[in-house]
């Protein structure tokens, strides 16, 4: 079955520990995203990747990292630096390019972070 | 800064009424608005797209009405179901860019 594998489901960090999320996908998509979920904030945008080795920050990057060494993986590391991360961070993809103009985002089932 | 600005932030209406989700937009380079529904504890699910070429896409139950002139949005539901309960995203992008995407309206239809 081709998908977006979000893992773990739940995960708990400790003061001053950082934490990383995996997402995979084979559906052969270029690009890949990741998103923080809030009460009644809507999903805002932290990485997106639209090719290997290459990714820009969006909107709330700050305390937060990433890597895209290959082209199904794109994990999302919690850093320390991040104070106020408990949400529910959802990943997605996509193609790009010519084929990526109106090419939907397809996304995982999240991971929700909480702190300890 | 929200790019696209959704309301209303919650919906009840009763099993067979039209809820009506209305988004709206100032971006002119944005060329592609989905919705997305989302239940809980899953991620979203692309449910209808549209293009601003078109003033009307039909999909089933679920309608998006689009004014490119007002830079407005919105998605119908018609004969609603207990089912529909879910919370409901509207999103636009640009050429090549990430979605932007509205705070969400959560949607509760009662039998």
């Amino acid at each position: 079955d081709g998908g977006i594998t979000q893992s773990p489901k739940y995960l708990f960090r400790k003061e001053g520990q950082n934490v990383t999320l995996s997402c995979e996908q084979n559906l052969n998509h270029d690009a890949m995203y990741w998103y923080r979920q809030d009460p009644g904030q809507g999903l805002r945008l932290i990485y997106y990747s639209q090719i290997v080795n290459d990714f820009q920050k969006g909107d709330i990057a700050e305390g937060y990292s990433v890597s895209r060494e290959k082209k199904e993986s794109f994990p999302l590391t919690v850093t320390s630096a991040q104070k106020n991360p408990t949400a529910f961070y959802l990943c997605a993809s996509s193609f790009t390019g010519k084929l990526g103009n109106n090419q939907p985002q397809h996304f995982g089932d999240g991971t929700r972070l909480s702190i300890l | 800064q929200q790019q696209v600005k959704q309301s209303p932030q919650s919906l009840i209406v009763q099993k067979g009424g039209i809820p009506i989700i209305n988004c709206a937009y100032e971006n002119t380079a944005f060329d592609y608005f989905p919705w997305y529904q989302q239940f809980p504890g899953k991620g979203p699910a692309l449910l209808i797209a549209i293009r601003p070429d078109v003033s009307e896409k039909k999909e089933g139950r679920f309608t998006i009405s689009f004014n490119k002139s007002a830079k407005q949005f919105s998605l119908h539901i018609m004969d609603s179901q207990p089912g529909d309960s879910a919370t409901y995203f509207c999103a636009a992008r640009a050429p090549l860019e990430a979605l932007n995407f509205g705070k969400g309206t959560s949607l509760l239809v009662t039998p």
